[in-house]
């Protein structure tokens, strides 16, 4: 099966400053998509970003960017101009579309924003 | 807005009791997933389905079972609830290409 590790369990960072948080993959497939959701502490998983792995270019949400090194199964999560909406567990998971569609998820990173 | 719905927020059931977890999704997804939340673990695939009355396990499907009779719901079964089941459950559904959009989660208790 498809691992994927966040090998931070937890982070701070101050408001308005940048933080990025990492995420690493195993995979042998060529085609896949990429994916960090947002857990609040309100328990509802949100969608921050996605990238298609067939894409070169790294995808961009407003405050929330990527950093995806195919060849280094690689895709960080950068959040710039941090809030304190942000704190939240944050979840990178890969889907496979070769395998029913499968997602696999990290462990997760916990960000705190100090004010 | 996709909205996929979890009919309870908290559950709290005894050891032995057999209880029934309810999804339904409004967007016509074919593909519907369990997932087990528990601290440190990240989210645990317990069962998905990608049609109606298919299912596939998924990485610890032991101990549950599951239904989908129609499209729109998807329903994990406790056959004999145990404390080691205590945990977050997490229903969430996808299109073919899409991403997953999750319910707002049930915490059950087993005691």
């Amino acid at each position: 099966a498809q691992t994927v590790t966040q090998s931070q369990p937890e982070m701070s960072v101050q408001e308005a400053e940048t933080v990025t948080l990492s995420c690493t993959y195993d995979t042998s497939e060529s085609d896949y998509y990429l994916f960090w959701y947002k857990q609040p502490p309100s328990r509802q998983m949100i969608l921050v970003i996605r990238q298609e792995a067939y894409k070169q270019q790294n995808a961009t949400e407003n405050r929330f960017s990527v950093n995806f090194q195919k060849a280094a199964k690689s895709f960080s999560l950068k959040i710039s101009d941090s809030q304190l909406g942000d704190a939240a567990m944050y979840f990178c998971a890969y889907r496979s579309p070769l395998r029913f569609n499968k997602f696999y998820f990290g462990s997760g990173t916990k960000l705190n924003v100090k004010p | 807005d996709v909205k996929v719905t979890q009919s309870s927020r908290y559950l709290v059931k005894r050891t032995g009791e057999k209880v029934f977890l309810e999804c339904v999704q409004d967007m016509d997804h074919e593909n519907m997933f369990w997932y087990r939340q528990d601290p440190g673990l990240g989210l645990r695939l317990i069962y998905f389905s990608y049609d109606v009355k298919m299912k596939e396990k998924g990485d610890i499907p032991e101990g549950y079972s599951v239904s989908r009779e129609k499209k729109e719901r998807f329903s994990l079964i406790l056959e004999s609830a145990s404390t080691n089941q205590t945990s977050m459950y997490l229903c969430a559904s996808t299109s073919q290409r899409g991403s997953l959009h999750f319910g707002n989660g049930t915490r059950l208790t087993v005691t």
